[in-house]
Parts: structure tokens; C-alpha cells; sequence
């Protein structure tokens, strides 16, 4: 089983383009989630899904849009890159019936905006 | 909105014991995850509390306090490939977390 994959590795972008980060889970979780991780600060919640059709914002959602069109895929767009955002990203999911709903976590982005 | 506490950096010796505190102030507590991350790697789930008390998985247990807004993450029997960050996360009640900055821990022989 695959988990969470994310697309690109890695990338260097310039500023004032737009790109969009991959993600897709094949565990049917409902909720999914992207962060970014920088130096001393841990990781913060961009945004959030907790289905499929509905997106919400996290701590840090400025200059981010996500879409969740289906259960699996959780695309993050950085419509015009300025180099703050900087980071590596994340991409997790869970579930939101259980005991624990642990996220799982995908392999990250690392994103250089020049 | 969440604010959690950990320590930067700790070392310790193969074999040991470490201890890492964390501590939040929250609105709206639906538990609390530690976390572990290798270097490079993405986070891995070590442990969860929703209730007080320990919470022991081999080597690796937990500790939570409501009313304090205490937890602790106590690595025994240290081994080198537990070098690593380790990461306190609280979960509010739309199932978000927020994480704190986390800590690093070394583990030399």
C-alpha cells in the first residue's frame, strides 16, 4: 500500500509563478491536510478537508487555495510564489471515526522560491 | 487556538532514559500525539491521550494531565537510531492539530 504520495520531491521556484503540490492517499481517509515545516517554528496547518467537496483554513492559509474534488487527491496551489513560502510542505490524512485518527503523513515537498 | 511548549534540544546516553514535556494551553482538547521525525523524513505517529494518565507502548511511553496541561514522552533503553525530533500535537475539536516547534533529540554512545 502506497499511503500518501506527494509530487514534486523537490522544487525551485520563481517568484511570481504559480504552482500546484500534489497529493494522494489510497487509504479512503475522509480528512486531509496540508502543513508547512520551517526551521523553529514546527509544523502549521495551511489548510484542511474533512471530505471530499469541503476545505477549510488553517493557521496559515494566505496566498494557498486547495480543492478536494474526490477522497483521494488534496492539490495545494501557490497561485503567485514569494519567497517566504519557503518551506517544506506536508500533505497528511485521517480518519474521523475511531479511537485514535492518527494522521499519516506523505514524504514532503521541498519548495525553494527564489 | 493552541500554544504548545516543548524543548529545543536534548541529549542523552544509549541506554538511558529521556524525558520530553510538553505543555498546552488550548480551547477545545480532543487529545494529544507525540510524534517522531528522522531527519529529512515526514512525522510517524508514536502515541495518543485523550484521557489522564500513562500510556505505555514498549520502550516508548505516555504521560497526560488535563487539568495541568502537562504531557510528558518518556524514551527508555535509548538507542541510536532514536535520535530524532520529536513532536507534541494537540487536537481541538473539528479534529485539527496544532503542533508544537518540537524537540530534538541525540542520542550519544
Amino acid at each position: 500500500t502506497a499511503g500518501i504520495t506527494q509530487a514534486p520531491t523537490s522544487q525551485i521556484l520563481a517568484a511570481g509563478r504559480s504552482m500546484t503540490l500534489r497529493c494522494t492517499q489510497d487509504m479512503r481517509h475522509n480528512a486531509m491536510y496540508w502543513y508547512r515545516q520551517d526551521l523553529g517554528l514546527g509544523l502549521r496547518l495551511i489548510h484542511y478537508s474533512n471530505t471530499a467537496g469541503t476545505t477549510g483554513k488553517g493557521e496559515v492559509p494566505d496566498g494557498y487555495s486547495v480543492s478536494r474534488a474526490n477522497t483521494d487527491d488534496f492539490p495545494l496551489t501557490l497561485a503567485s510564489a514569494v519567497p517566504s513560502q519557503t518551506s517544506v510542505y506536508f500533505c497528511a490524512s485521517s480518519e474521523l471515526a475511531g479511537a485514535y485518527n492518527e494522521q499519516f503523513f506523505g514524504p514532503g515537498t521541498r519548495l525553494t522560491v527564489l | 487556538g493552541q500554544n504548545i511548549d516543548q524543548p529545543t534540544e536534548m541529549t542523552a546516553t544509549e541506554g538511558a532514559i529521556v524525558q520530553i514535556n510538553c505543555t498546552y494551553q488550548t480551547s477545545g482538547f480532543n487529545g494529544l500525539f507525540w510524534y517522531q521525525q528522522h531527519a529529512g523524513e515526514a512525522p510517524t505517529f508514536l502515541s495518543y491521550n485523550v484521557l489522564d494518565g500513562l500510556e505505555e507502548k514498549g520502550r516508548f511511553s505516555s504521560f497526560l494531565s488535563r487539568s495541568k496541561g502537562y504531557s510528558y514522552l518518556l524514551l527508555k533503553e535509548l538507542q541510536m537510531k532514536d535520535s530524532a525530533s520529536y513532536l507534541c500535537a494537540v487536537r481541538d475539536r473539528d479534529y485539527k492539530l496544532s503542533f508544537g516547534a518540537g524537540t530534538t533529540v541525540t542520542v550519544r554512545a
